[in-house]
């Protein structure tokens, strides 16, 4: 089945330095999605990319789809506490509704 | 507006008893998602249905398990018997068709522990 390698496994920053983590994929989607999961919650969706190319904000997120459909990159500026938490890739191709999810990058930050 | 309500919350059983987990999409919701997630297998999807039919259960583990979606508003996921390595936290998700329908909204999730 279709794979997403998403890296770092985790990262450890200070309070106000910038993030960024990357997902891939051995074949393309039409879809990337990115979540957010804190302890004992449900992912949280925070970005949702549909075109190749696409940049797309929230707040201090920033996401794009890469041009080969094979990637996507999010990035947190200014990071703050409430960063603090799991981010998962995810990504769909074809017509089904099904998400393909990444391992997860786990991020802390230091005060 | 409500997001997706999940019951219970926790649950903890012993192995060979049955376990019903419980979902409730957001209202106008069409596709329901019944994830697994565990540290070793990270996110797994179950099974998933749209307009209360089930699309694709390749993902159910075995026939111990099976999901059930008798109206739009309610759905429940059904382990029986329970065996220690169901022990995980299940999440249910909803989406809408249209545009924005790979947009998964999830729920609070069922932490389920067998001893």
């Amino acid at each position: 089945g279709q794979q997403l390698n998403q890296s770092p496994q985790s990262m450890f920053i200070q309070e106000g330095e910038d993030v960024s983590m990357n997902c891939t994929s051995s074949s393309i989607f039409n879809t990337w999605l990115w979540y957010k999961q804190d302890p004992g919650e449900g992912p949280v969706l925070l970005i949702a990319l549909y075109k190749a190319g696409e940049l797309t904000s929230n707040g201090r997120l920033t996401a794009q789809f890469g041009i080969t459909r094979k990637d996507s990159f999010l990035n947190i500026s200014a990071s703050i506490p409430s960063d603090v938490g799991i981010y998962f890739c995810a990504g769909s191709s074809g017509s089904a509704r099904q998400l393909t999810f990444g391992s997860g990058t786990q991020l802390t930050v230091l005060p | 507006d409500a997001g997706v309500i999940q019951s219970p919350r926790h649950e903890v059983t012993e192995m060979g008893q049955e376990v019903t987990l419980r979902c409730k999409p957001i209202s106008g919701h069409d596709y329901l998602f019944w994830y697994r997630q565990t540290m070793m297998r990270g996110l797994e999807l179950l099974i998933y249905f749209n307009n209360n039919v089930p699309i694709d259960d390749s993902g159910m583990p075995e026939d111990r398990f099976s999901a059930k979606m008798p109206n739009a508003s309610f759905s429940t996921l059904k382990i029986q018997p329970s065996e220690p390595r169901d022990s995980a936290v299940y999440f249910c998700a909803s989406s809408l068709s249209g545009s924005s329908s790979y947009e998964q909204y999830f729920g609070p999730g069922t932490r389920l522990t067998v001893t």
